[in-house]
């Protein structure tokens, strides 16, 4: 059982909107500000996608937005294309010795 | 541009070790700090240690206290993380990370399977 919990799936239409959540505790998610979101193609590493809530790194498109709420991240995909179908998974620094915590990642479909 | 590359795929039996390894190039590998992630078949991403190279300090997750070892030579940019005692359960994509600024992972090595069968 993963730390962090994200939905296993969600699916859109292209040029649709998404949102993936992620949820964890006042002792990762919900106190600090250090959330990330990767992605990962089947085969391959995963992506930086977004850094520390809600920043996306030099080549990321605007289209991927981050935000959090409590003890709930979130990441939005605007816009959905095709070549956005991937599994998602967010990640938070813990105050625990485990020092970082992913999610159980959330498989994305693009209908 | 900072690049990752792994070592390639191994196949050991269940109690033996294995070392993979991690070598960097472009930036300052002694001012980075990388962590390795593994990936089990069909599951998610978990968080194994990390080293900081001009530090030579390593930290662990607890789950892998014991049997993770995970060193750094400055000399030729290369990271290494050992694990031990392998069980079927280790089956798993071993990836090394360079951790950004705070608490995330900017660049990442290809990854390298690790199949423990006896």
């Amino acid at each position: 059982q993963s730390a962090l919990t994200q939905p296993a799936s969600v699916s859109g239409s292209p040029g649709q909107s998404i949102t993936i959540s992620c949820t964890g505790t006042s002792s990762d998610v919900g106190g600090y500000n250090y959330v990330s979101w990767y992605q990962q193609h089947p085969g391959k590493a995963p992506k930086l996608m977004i850094y520390e809530v809600s920043n996306r790194p030099s080549g990321v498109p605007d289209r991927f937005s981050g935000s959090k709420s409590g003890n709930t991240a979130s990441l939005t995909i605007s816009g959905l294309q095709a070549e956005d179908e991937a599994d998602y998974y967010c990640s938070s620094y813990t105050s625990s010795s485990t020092y970082v915590v992913f999610g159980g990642g959330t498989k994305l479909t693009v209908l | 541009q900072v690049q990752l590359v792994q070592s390639g795929a191994e196949v050991k039996k269940p109690g033996s070790s294995v070392k993979v390894s991690c070598k960097a190039s472009g930036g300052t590998f002694s001012s980075y700090t990388i962590s390795w992630v593994r990936q089990a078949p069909g599951q998610g991403l978990e968080w194994m240690g990390r080293i900081i190279p001009i530090l030579g300090i390593a930290n662990y997750a607890q789950k892998f206290q014991g049997r993770v070892t995970i060193t750094a030579d400055k000399s030729t940019s290369t990271a290494y993380m050992e694990l031990s005692s392998l069980r079927s359960e280790d089956t798993a994509v071993y990836y090394c990370a360079r951790e950004g600024r705070m608490y995330y992972f900017d660049y990442w090595g290809q990854g390298t399977l690790v199949t423990v069968s006896s």
